[in-house]
C-alpha cells in the first residue's frame, strides 16, 4: 500500500524558514517523480514544485521560485521542501504527491497523495 | 498561468448524471491528452479519479468517465450517489510557462 506522510509544518513568522518532509513507503521510491501541491484554506489546489526520479529535472511555480527548494533522498525514501522567506500567502496545507512515472513531462499525474501538513505564516 | 476554468458548483439528484467542464487553452487542455481529475471530500486528501482524459485507475467506479473536445475536458458522473458529493478538480500540463502543471478552479458537487 502506498503511503505518503508529510511532516514539518507549523506556525512561522513572515520572512522565516521551514523545511517540510515526506516519508514514502509501499512503492519503489526512486522510480517515480514526486511533487508538492498546496491548498490555501478554503481555496483550490496549486502545484508548487516537482522533481524527477533522479533529481535531474526540477520545476517550480512562479509564486515560489527563488524561495523554495525541492529535493529528495532516494536512500531514505524521502522528499523535502525547503521554504525560505515565507510570506502570509504561503499559508496552506502542503501535500506530497506521487507521480505516475519518473519524469516531469506532459504525462505527469498525481496518483497518490499524503494527508498534508499545515503551514501557517503569521506574526 | 491562470487556473483552468470550472463551474463553481453542479448539483443533481440521486441516480441522475452530471457533467463538470474544465476549460483551458491550446497550451494546456487542448494541446495534450493528459487531463486528470481529482475528487476531494472535506478534510481529506485529493484522490485520482481519471487520468489521460478518460482512463480510470483501478478501484474507481465506472460511473466516472472523462472526455475532451478542443480546449474543454469533461468529467461525467452517472448514477449519482450521496458519496459522490465532494469537490472535483481537473489538472493538465501546460506549455505556456511555469508552472508546469495547472489545476482547475474546482467544482463543488452537491447531491440533492
Amino acid at each position: 500500500e502506498v503511503q505518503l506522510v508529510e511532516s514539518g509544518g507549523g506556525l512561522v513568522q513572515p520572512g522565516r524558514s521551514l523545511r517540510l518532509s515526506c516519508a514514502a513507503s509501499g512503492f519503489t521510491f526512486d522510480d517515480y517523480a514526486m511533487h508538492w501541491v498546496r491548498q490555501a484554506p478554503g481555496k483550490g489546489l496549486e502545484w508548487v514544485s516537482g522533481i524527477s526520479w533522479n533529481s535531474g529535472s526540477i520545476g517550480y511555480a512562479d509564486s515560489v521560485k527563488g524561495r523554495f527548494t525541492i529535493s529528495r533522498d532516494n536512500a531514505k525514501n524521502s522528499l523535502y521542501l525547503q521554504m525560505n522567506s515565507l510570506r502570509a500567502e504561503d499559508t496552506a496545507l502542503y501535500y506530497c504527491a506521487k507521480d505516475i512515472q519518473g519524469h516531469l513531462t506532459t504525462v505527469t499525474t498525481f496518483c497518490y497523495w499524503g494527508q498534508g501538513t499545515l503551514v501557517t505564516v503569521s506574526s | 498561468q491562470s487556473a483552468l476554468t470550472q463551474p463553481a458548483s453542479v448539483s443533481g439528484s440521486p441516480g441522475q448524471s452530471i457533467t463538470i467542464s474544465c476549460t483551458g487553452t491550446s497550451s494546456d487542455v487542448g494541446g495534450y491528452n493528459y487531463v486528470s481529475w481529482y475528487q476531494q471530500h472535506p478534510g481529506k486528501a485529493p484522490k485520482l479519479m481519471i487520468y489521460e482524459v478518460s482512463n480510470r485507475p483501478s478501484g474507481v467506479s465506472n460511473r466516472f468517465s472523462g472526455s475532451k473536445s478542443g480546449n474543454t475536458a469533461s468529467l461525467t458522473i452517472s448514477g449519482l450517489q450521496a458519496e459522490d458529493e465532494a469537490d472535483y478538480y481537473c489538472s493538465s500540463y501546460t506549455s505556456s510557462s511555469t508552472p508546469l502543471y495547472v489545476f482547475g478552479t474546482g467544482t463543488k458537487v452537491t447531491v440533492l
